[in-house]
This record gives C-alpha cells, structure tokens and sequence, in this order.
C-alpha cells in the first residue's frame, strides 16, 4: 500500500514568509508525527498527535510554529515569519496507534533564504 | 526530558567484519528503544527494535542487545556488506510515546 508522503518535496522561501508543509500518513493510521531533520542530526521531535488533537507538542521550538490535524489524517505543518534558522528537513511519520512502529515519509526540504 | 547519546559518531569496517553502536539514555522510565538506518537523501527505516522487558533481539545479521540498569544499548552489525553503509540512529521512547533520536553514527563498509 501507499507510505506516508510529504508535500513538497523541497520549499524555498523568504526570510519573513509563511510556509505550510503537508503530510499524508498511512490510510487508517491514528498517529502522526512531525520531526525536524538538520544536516548531520538525528531526527528533532516537534509534535506528537493522536487522532485528531495534539498529544505532545513540547518540541515546538516557539510559537511561530504550529500544526493540525483537522480529520484525524493530514496534518499541516505551518511556519509564521520564517527565519533561516528553520532552514531544515521536516519528516512526518504515522504509527497505526500508540506505542507502535512509526513509518517515516520522504520529508520537505525547507530553505529560508 | 529523555536525552540519548550515540557513540561512534564515524565507523569504518572492512567488509564481513562486524559494526558496533552504542548509545545511553537518561530515562530510566524509557521502555522502547529502536534503530534506524538512513541512506543518503532517503528517509529513515526501521530496522529493529527492542522492548524494556527483552535484554537481546536478533534479526539475520542484526542483533541489538539492551542492558536497563546500566540504561544502554548497542546495535550489533555482523558479516557486514557495502549495502550496510549509512548513517544509523538509535532512539528511545520515554513514558510521554514521542520518540527521541540519538545523533547518529556514519557507517561506512569498505569492500
């Protein structure tokens, strides 16, 4: 069956602007997770949701970051004044519940310029 | 918060030697504790995982061994091959289900 996939694939975008990045997670899968990816770093947890509400979402670093998860599937990733700092690769991943697996998607290189 | 470190941060083996990763936790309330290999550009893939209540696990040529009062674990690599070469995470799950990345180790297999 289809895997988890990210959209897009790569973002280039202003210093300043607003980004959204975009996850499908696997069809029937109750957990969503997002994690910051920088060069030569494992993998940064960010947000943790179960169904459709935020479990965990102590890793955002402030608040210019925020995600939902409307319907219990897609989940939005979105970024308020972006700073190049943000300059990463956002991975999603989905579980079908807790404490299982997680199954990563391809990720969304985000560069601020 | 739980912090995992993982240690080497380069390895080279010679082909059909074996590898080995270690990695600590501080989380003594962590109960899940899996691997991870990324290629180059691709996303991560699990490749085997163990539970608080198992000390070893074993899958062909993968072994991972956890030793809970110490809070280590390692990840045993045997007969490795060029394919084996990548860059492999060790992480951990604390009570609160996210998953906490160690910073991973650079594999490199020479043929």
């Amino acid at each position: 069956g289809a895997g988890v996939s990210q959209t897009p694939s790569n973002k280039v975008t202003e210093k300043g602007k607003y980004v959204e990045l975009r996850c499908d997670p696997i069809s029937g899968h109750t957990a969503l997770y997002w994690y910051r990816q920088s060069l030569g770093q494992g993998p940064e947890f960010l947000i943790y949701f179960q169904g459709t509400g935020a479990a965990d979402d102590s890793g955002l670093p402030n608040d210019r970051f925020f995600a939902v998860r409307p319907e219990g599937s897609v989940s939005t990733l979105k970024i308020q004044r972006t700073e190049r700092g943000d300059s990463a690769v956002y991975l999603c991943a989905s579980s079908p519940q807790r404490y299982n697996e997680q199954f990563f998607g391809p990720g969304t290189r985000l560069t601020v310029l | 918060g739980e912090n995992v470190e993982q240690h080497p941060s380069t390895l080279s083996v010679q082909e059909g030697d074996s590898a080995v990763i270690k990695c600590t936790y501080s989380d003594s309330a962590s109960n899940y504790f899996p691997w991870y290999k990324q290629e180059l550009g691709k996303r991560p893939q699990l490749i085997i995982d163990i539970r608080s209540n198992v000390g070893e696990k074993k899958d062909q040529r993968i072994a991972v061994t956890l030793n809970k009062t110490a809070k280590h674990f390692s990840l045993h690599i045997t007969e490795t091959q060029p394919e084996d070469s990548a860059v492999y995470f060790c992480a951990a799950r604390p009570l609160s289900d996210k998953v906490i990345f160690g910073p991973g180790t650079s594999l490199s297999v020479i043929p």
